[in-house]
């Protein structure tokens, strides 16, 4: 299996919800990534773990929190977000931390923030 | 910051012509990948290079990183309907992530 996974492909959630993004991984990668990537521009680095640790947040508002339960999954949970956090939010994955490793990306989240 | 920049940001040909992007950064890298972004896809690795004049092939796609590691360049000859997306560079500072570059975006006319 060498794919990364990611529900919902779709949400949109009101400026006051409580939502989470998934992500899975089972090919053994220790580094899981979130990026958030706006249209016609860049992923954007948001968060690194590494063995399930948090090793970089790129000063990412608190409205997101990272959760990584085990080496397979990493979640995005999402509380109090503005209209203009609406992007693509990729989760992905390497083989260990290091930008010197190859990066698998999932299909995304496409978030809209109403 | 560090940043990378690409150019151009979108080139337009027809299709069985060339196409080549670049990608500069002010700093030398330590290494720079290249991945390529279908339209409403997610980016899918391409090649990493890592040594200085480094030229890697796939196929139709040459990949060059520069002497001084501060730039980097993909070409594709024959271009094809298959080629259409977005193509980031993505260098390596030393700070253990990827800087994506700001993207050139390739259409096809047939």
């Amino acid at each position: 299996d060498t794919e990364v996974t990611q529900t919902p492909k779709h949400l949109v959630m009101g400026m006051t919800n409580k939502k989470s993004l998934k992500c899975e991984q089972h090919m053994g990668h220790r580094a899981m990534y979130w990026y958030k990537q706006k249209a016609k521009k860049p992923p954007e680095l948001m968060f690194v773990y590494s063995y399930e640790k948090l090793s970089i947040n790129e000063s990412v508002p608190s409205r997101f929190s990272p959760e990584c339960p085990n080496s397979s999954l990493l979640n995005l949970h999402l509380h109090a977000l503005q209209p203009e956090d609406s992007a693509l939010y990729l989760c992905a994955s390497s083989p260990e931390r290091g930008a010197d490793n190859e990066q698998f990306f999932g299909p995304g989240t496409r978030l809209t923030v109403l | 910051g560090q940043q990378v920049m690409q150019i151009p940001q979108y080139q337009h040909v027809q299709e069985g012509e060339d196409f080549t992007t670049y990608c500069n950064s002010s700093t030398t890298l330590s290494n720079i990948q290249w991945y390529k972004q279908r339209p409403g896809g997610h980016p899918v690795f391409l090649i990493q290079l890592v040594k200085s004049g480094e030229v890697k092939k796939q196929k139709r796609l040459t990949f060059q990183f520069g002497e001084a590691k501060k730039n980097s360049s993909l070409h594709i000859t024959a271009t094809q309907t298959t080629d259409v997306g977005t193509y980031f560079c993505a260098g390596d500072f030393g700070n253990e992530k990827l800087t994506f570059g700001t993207g050139t975006r390739l259409t096809i006319i047939p």
